[in-house]
C-alpha cells in the first residue's frame, strides 16, 4: 500500500535548527512535496523534489533520497512564526498526491 | 493573479441535513481541481478530483458527491451529513501540469451535530 510517515510532533528553540523527517511508499513516484499548515488554516507549499539532493530556499532546505524513501525538511533560524504543522506529501505514479499526517512543530523562546 | 474562494467559512449541521460546499477558482482556465477532507490531527483525504467540465473522479466511497458544472466551480454535496463528515474540507487547484503544487483555498470547517 501507500503510506507517508512523519513524527507528530518536535520542539525546537527560538534560533535553533530543526529536522523533519518524513519516508514514503508509493506506486511509482513523481516528487515529494513539503506544506505548512497553521493552525485553523489551509496549506501552503514550501518545497518540490522530484531529483537526489538538497533544495535550498531562503531559512528552509529539502533533500530527497529516491533510494531511501526519504525526505527531510531542514529550518534554520528558527522564528516564532514557524510554530505550525509540516506536511509531507509523495506524487504517486497517477500524479496523485499521497499526504502524511503532518508534523507539529512547536518553537519555544 | 489566481484566486480560490471557498464559502463557507464554517458551517454547522445537524445529522440528517443535506450540504453544499462551494469552491470557485478565478484567474486561470482548466484548472484540475480537488476536495480534501482533514480530519482534526490527521493528514489530508483526498476525496474527489477533476480534470474537465463534468469529469469527476471518486477517491473515496461515502455519502458525499462533487460536481463541476462550470470550468472554474466545484461543488461538494450531501444528501444526508452523519457525525463523520465533520472535519476541515479543502479545496485545491493546479494549473493541469502534473509536476506543479496545489494551492489550496482557505477552508470550510464543517462540524455535525
Amino acid at each position: 500500500g501507500q503510506n507517508i510517515d512523519q513524527p507528530t510532533e518536535m520542539t525546537a528553540t527560538e534560533g535553533a535548527i530543526v529536522q523533519i523527517n518524513c519516508t514514503y511508499q508509493t506506486s511509482g513516484f513523481n516528487g515529494l512535496f513539503w506544506y505548512q499548515q497553521h493552525a485553523g488554516e489551509a496549506p501552503t507549499f514550501l518545497s518540490y523534489n522530484v531529483l537526489d539532493g538538497l533544495e535550498e530556499k531562503g531559512r528552509f532546505s529539502s533533500f530527497l533520497s529516491r533510494s531511501k524513501g526519504y525526505s527531510y525538511l531542514l529550518l534554520k533560524e528558527l522564528q516564532m512564526k514557524d510554530s505550525a504543522s509540516y506536511l509531507c506529501a509523495a506524487m504517486d505514479s497517477n500524479y496523485q498526491l499521497i499526504w502524511g499526517a503532518g508534523t507539529k512543530l512547536i518553537i519555544k523562546p | 493573479s489566481q484566486t480560490i474562494h471557498q464559502w463557507p467559512a464554517t458551517l454547522v449541521q445537524p445529522v440528517g441535513s443535506p450540504l453544499s460546499l462551494e469552491c470557485t477558482v478565478e484567474g486561470t482556465s482548466n484548472p484540475n481541481l480537488y476536495w480534501y477532507r482533514q480530519a482534526a490531527g490527521r493528514g489530508l483525504q483526498l476525496l474527489f478530483y477533476s480534470v474537465g467540465i463534468g469529469q469527476i473522479s471518486s477517491e473515496v466511497p461515502q455519502n458525499l458527491s462533487a460536481s463541476r458544472p462550470q470550468d472554474r466551480q466545484f461543488i461538494l454535496s450531501s444528501k444526508k451529513l452523519l457525525l463523520s463528515d465533520s472535519g476541515f474540507y479543502l479545496c485545491a487547484w493546479n494549473p493541469g501540469r502534473e509536476y506543479n503544487e496545489q494551492f489550496f483555498g482557505p477552508g470550510t470547517r464543517l462540524t455535525v451535530l
